[in-house]
């Protein structure tokens, strides 16, 4: 079974700043089946990213995913208020761990 | 627009049942396969369970096999769990998704409910 580790457990930044998630797969997987998800407290998860690197419907372009083989990439290039929440990679019925973005 | 309305959850003493269901709008409800994900407090997600179009398939996570059944009324745009047995690590906020399958694997939850929480203490 594959196992998602995402990394940092919690990133600490500053409105504007640079975000970079990571997700690391213990296997090669196919980037077709590697997603990320966004969950507010209090909310459902929300789709973000698919096939690695596609955007859903409605998700501003300062989200963007990367990434082959076993390292997948999730950056938001300037953090806005609303970004602050926890990130969840997924492929297939395996979620990684998550990484909690905080407000330095 | 979709929505995912999950109802039933509540507080159950260990070894007891429950019943979630999720009433699905806005899609054609039987062309997508669903899940059950659910959430223990403060803690990541789980993929629980899922079923095929038209309920001729079902898959869950090895914790609750024997113990949890998942199935759909399409003529009802519902799905349902169904829990027996449950236990204190059972506790958790219990999501329906719409899953999308590329091929015969899951995709991606295109859409989630916003949960129910299932609470099992004495």
């Amino acid at each position: 079974e594959i196992v998602l580790t995402q990394s940092p457990g919690t990133l600490s930044l500053s409105p504007g700043e640079r975000a970079t998630l990571s997700c690391r797969a213990s296997q090669s997987i196919s980037s077709n089946y590697l997603v990320w998800y966004q969950q507010k407290p209090g909310q459902a998860p929300r789709l973000l990213i698919y096939g690695a690197s596609s955007r859903a419907t409605g998700i501003p372009d300062r989200f963007s995913g990367s990434g082959s083989g076993t390292d997948f990439t999730l950056t938001i290039s300037r953090l806005e208020p609303e970004d602050f929440a926890v990130y969840y990679c997924q492929h297939y019925k395996t979620f990684g761990q998550g990484t909690k973005v905080e407000i330095k | 627009e979709v929505q995912l309305v999950e109802s039933g959850g509540g507080l159950v003493q260990p070894g007891g049942s429950l019943r979630l269901s999720c009433v699905a709008s806005g899609f054609t409800f039987s062309n997508h396969w669903m899940s059950w994900v659910r959430q223990a407090p403060g803690k990541g997600l789980e993929w629980v369970a899922n079923i095929k179009e038209d309920g001729s398939e079902e898959y869950y996570v090895d914790p609750v096999k024997g113990r949890f059944t998942v199935y759909r009324d399409n003529a009802k745009d519902s799905l349902y769990l169904q829990m027996h047995s449950l236990r204190a690590d059972d506790t958790a906020v219990y999501y329906c998704a719409r899953e999308m399958m590329r091929g015969d694997y899951s995709e991606y939850f295109q859409d989630w409910g916003q949960g129910t929480l299932v609470t099992v203490s004495s």
